[in-house]
């Protein structure tokens, strides 16, 4: 079974410009996940989509983040502007529905460096 | 909403050596509880979890048991390997399936 595909897997950039990350969660899975990972701290919940529409963005910051899944399928999270303090991994995952007891499943990760 | 603190790190160990990772957490409700690896340039996998009060995880030679008494989830293996190196994320989730982290624990072990 495919895991949780992200790309690209590195990006620099400089700060004012926009970036984009794509995700493709594993087949079959209705919830989808972002996480802003700063580096030497845990992972902060940005947003979760259940199938094409969003559960919970109160951790995303609005004005520079945005996310979509327009098809319930593939995702891509966006910045813009980007900021010195974003660098950080992004990482998305996935799991078959909302429930409790749903494990998500990680992918690798896009690290972020914005100078 | 819920938190999770777990000790810092670095802790490092010689090999065959007994590891305690400490846990503990807040949460409103009846969270379930997991302990995710990271090894170095890789995501994160899922080590263990447990979902109610008693319940115990157990992966790889590693055991967490939920005690909602001392509400805490201490990851323990008996005998680390060289190959257990990798940073240890303590999590809890809520109703939505929603997960909150601890800071993590980098785990060095010596041969």
């Amino acid at each position: 079974e495919a895991g949780v595909a992200q790309s690209p897997r590195y990006k620099i950039i400089e700060k004012r410009q926009s970036v984009a990350f794509w995700c493709n969660p594993i087949s079959g899975h209705a919830t989808l996940y972002w996480y802003q990972q700063i580096l030497g701290q845990g992972p902060k919940l940005l947003i979760q989509f259940q199938n094409n529409g969003v559960v919970d963005d109160s951790q995303l910051p609005k004005d520079r983040f945005s996310a979509e899944r327009l098809k319930g399928v593939d995702s891509t999270l966006k910045i813009q502007p980007a900021k010195l303090e974003d660098s950080a991994v992004y990482l998305c995952a996935s799991s078959l529905d909302r429930d409790r007891g749903n494990i998500q499943y990680f992918g690798a990760g896009t690290r972020l460096s914005v100078l | 909403g819920n938190s999770v603190t777990q000790m810092e790190g670095p802790v490092t160990l010689s090999e065959e050596a007994f590891l305690t990772i400490n846990c503990t957490y807040t949460a409103t409700g009846y969270p379930s509880l997991f302990w995710y690896v990271q090894y170095p340039g890789e995501g994160l996998q899922l080590l263990l979890k447990a979902t109610k009060a008693d319940d115990k995880g157990s992966n790889k030679g590693f055991e967490a048991t939920y005690r909602k008494e001392t509400t805490s989830f201490h990851l323990e293996k008996g005998s680390v390997q060289v190959s257990d190196s990798a940073v240890y994320f303590c999590a809890s989730n809520n109703a939505g399936n929603m997960l909150t982290f601890g800071g993590g624990t980098r785990l060095m072990v010596k041969p």
